[in-house]
């Protein structure tokens, strides 16, 4: 089993419709982080998280929504999707060293008709 | 916040030849990591390298953190090296979290 679980791996979901994605990890790690890709323009930070507290917003959050359920468990929210939403996501985890190293989930495909 | 450049953003090798890959980066950093996207989209882990250098069959990576850059090297190409390869820099003190780069495209023909 992947130490990094996303799901669904594929979703199709129309404008305006409400839609979560799902994350959960067994490394144990504090640090969980939500990335969106789109072609040319590498993964950006959408939110993270230092632990169930703690929630930061990342450089591209306008749209979505996170929470925070358990150490194992950050999901990501689109309150209402939006074409542009369309991309490759990714949640990762990393622990709580400063010389630490990412672990990213298998990505969700997420089209927005 | 921390700029993270790669490049070249293109590559195209045929199958044998050996490659290098450059990421700069704009300030100090906890740690840096080489990733490959496959064709599916995973990404796969290659190297966390925070400084020196390591190698891993036909990879290796050299990280100069003194003068903010790394450098992935790929020897004898094989097809199955075509992908993106990300650079990836943790930064930011205690608050630090991953910054990517654009990536490189690299396409391996036989």
């Amino acid at each position: 089993d992947a130490d990094v679980t996303q799901t669904p791996r594929n979703r199709i979901t129309k404008t305006g419709k409400r839609i979560m994605l799902e994350c959960s990890q067994t490394k144990g790690h504090d640090r969980m982080y939500w990335y969106r890709q789109d072609p040319g323009l590498g993964l950006r930070l959408i939110y993270y998280s230092f632990d169930v507290k703690d929630i930061n917003k990342g450089e591209i959050s306008d749209g979505y929504s996170v929470s925070r359920q358990a150490q194992a468990k950050f999901s990501l929210s689109l309150e209402s999707a939006i074409p542009n939403q369309t991309a490759l996501y990714f949640c990762a985890t990393s622990d709580n060293s400063p010389v630490t190293e990412a672990f990213f989930g298998q990505g969700t495909r997420l089209t927005v008709v | 916040g921390i700029q993270v450049e790669q490049s070249p953003p293109d590559l195209i090798l045929q199958e044998g030849a050996n490659s290098t890959l450059r990421c700069n980066f704009s300030d100090s950093v906890n740690n840096l990591q080489w990733f490959h996207q496959n064709p599916w989209g995973q990404l796969i882990n290659l190297f966390y390298i925070p400084s020196g250098t390591k190698q891993n069959g036909r990879l290796s990576a050299t990280t100069v953190a003194t003068e903010r850059y790394s450098l992935l090297y790929i020897s004898s190409s094989q097809t199955t090296d075509s992908g993106v390869y990300f650079c990836a820099v943790f930064s930011g003190g205690s608050n630090y979290k991953l910054t990517f780069g654009k990536g490189t495209l690299l396409t391996v023909n036989p």
